[in-house]
This record gives C-alpha cells, sequence and structure tokens, in this order.
C-alpha cells in the first residue's frame, strides 16, 4: 500500500540553526501539506502545496518557513532558524485532489536546544 | 477559527466492548467531517470520514454519525480490539472548499484487556 514517508525520524538542533525536513509523498498525488504537532496538544494545519506554489498558509507559517518540491517526489519544510517553540512533530501529507483525504507520514521529531 | 472540539480528554473500554467517542463542532455551513487514529509515535490515520448530506456511513467496525441539528458528530467503535488503542480526533476543513484542515483535542481511547 503506498504511503507518505518523512525523513529524519529525529531532528535534534540548535537554536538559530537552519532545518530541513524531507517528504515522498505518494506518488500519484498532487496535492502537499505540512502539520506540525507540539507534544500532548492537536494537530495544527501549517501550508499546503499544488502546483509548484502555496495554497494556503496559516499563521503559524510565517517568513522563517519555506517549502519547497525540489524534484518530481520530494517535498521539504524549511525552517531558516530555529526557535525552542519550534520543537514539535512535523508531519507531512498528501492527497489526490484538493478535498479528497489526506494521507499523513510518521512524521519528524524536531527538537530545538 | 477553531470550531472543532472534543467532550472527553480520555476514554477506557473493556475489549470486546463498543465505545462511542464524541466530537462538536460549531460552523453550521461545515460540510465533510473526518476522523483519524493516531497511534503512539505515529502519524494520523485516516478512519472514516461523512458528508452532510448524510447522517451515518459505516466501516468496518466503524461508525460515524453526524447530527447536523445539534452540531454533534460521533465515533462508533464495535468490538474493540487492543489495537484500537489510540487518540482519536476529528477533524475538518477550515471553511468550504479549504484544504486545510481543523483538527479537534483528540479522545486518548484505551482498551482495558
Amino acid at each position: 500500500e503506498p504511503e507518505v514517508t518523512q525523513t529524519p525520524s529525529h531532528q535534534v538542533t540548535q537554536m538559530g540553526q537552519e532545518v530541513i525536513l524531507r517528504c515522498v509523498p505518494i506518488s500519484n498525488h498532487l496535492y502537499f501539506y505540512w502539520y506540525r504537532q507540539i507534544l500532548g496538544q492537536k494537530v495544527e494545519f501549517l501550508v499546503s502545496f499544488y502546483n509548484n506554489e502555496i495554497s494556503e498558509k496559516s499563521e503559524i507559517f510565517d517568513d522563517q518557513f519555506s517549502v519547497e518540491r525540489p524534484d518530481g517526489s520530494n517535498f521539504t519544510l524549511k525552517i531558516r532558524s530555529t526557535k525552542l517553540e519550534d520543537s514539535a512533530m512535523y508531519f507531512c501529507a498528501s492527497s489526490g485532489a484538493a478535498h479528497n483525504e489526506q494521507f499523513f507520514g510518521p512524521g519528524t521529531r524536531l527538537t530545538v536546544l | 477559527g477553531e470550531s472543532v472540539g472534543l467532550h472527553l480528554p480520555t476514554l477506557s473500554v473493556q475489549e470486546g466492548d463498543n465505545s462511542i467517542i464524541n466530537c462538536a463542532y460549531s460552523n453550521s455551513a461545515s460540510d465533510y467531517f473526518i476522523w483519524y487514529k493516531q497511534e503512539s509515535g505515529k502519524g494520523p490515520q485516516f478512519i472514516i470520514d461523512i458528508r452532510s448530506n448524510m447522517d451515518k456511513r459505516q466501516g468496518q467496525r466503524v461508525t460515524v454519525l453526524l447530527n447536523k441539528t445539534v452540531k454533534h458528530l460521533s465515533l462508533q467503535i464495535a468490538a474493540t480490539q487492543p489495537g484500537d488503542s489510540a487518540v482519536y480526533f476529528c477533524a475538518e476543513p477550515d471553511r468550504q472548499g479549504a484544504q486545510k484542515l481543523v483538527f479537534g483535542q483528540g479522545t486518548r481511547l484505551t482498551i482495558n484487556p
């Protein structure tokens, strides 16, 4: 069964450093998403991406965040200068159409020290 | 703003019993709802969805009921198994046609042997 994959599973970084979280969406999907979940809290939307551009973003997704689809298979989330409060699980998701089921990856746990 | 919420944060049931997880929403125009299951250390996994033109939808051992009059939906899991232990989230698009999903706080379901 096709699935969304994410790397790394755990990323530890120093405050102020840049991190890139990587995702491989399901191969025939066209819509891509990033969500985050701070420990013990609910899942929060960050951004959606379609046709090589951002289609929606939340207030969390400020200038420190960016997304990119550098090739036909990867979808990345970059945080330019990490803050302590960026520590969370980051989930990538993809869907075949805009309002279809979103399939989530296993997540990357980001720890900012 | 956030419109999806859950009544109870935890629920314990005996293996083999049925469980009901509830969710309230505030936007009467909401037209699509999804239930996700999140096991420890994993990403949200789609369980079942329902559109507002239905009031009931059944899957394998799961049933979602939608009461638009009181803006309430529930997830019923029949004959619970140990593998059903997880956090269950209801979610809905932020607004009609949006790709952003808004998640509730989640209910932790524990199946006791």
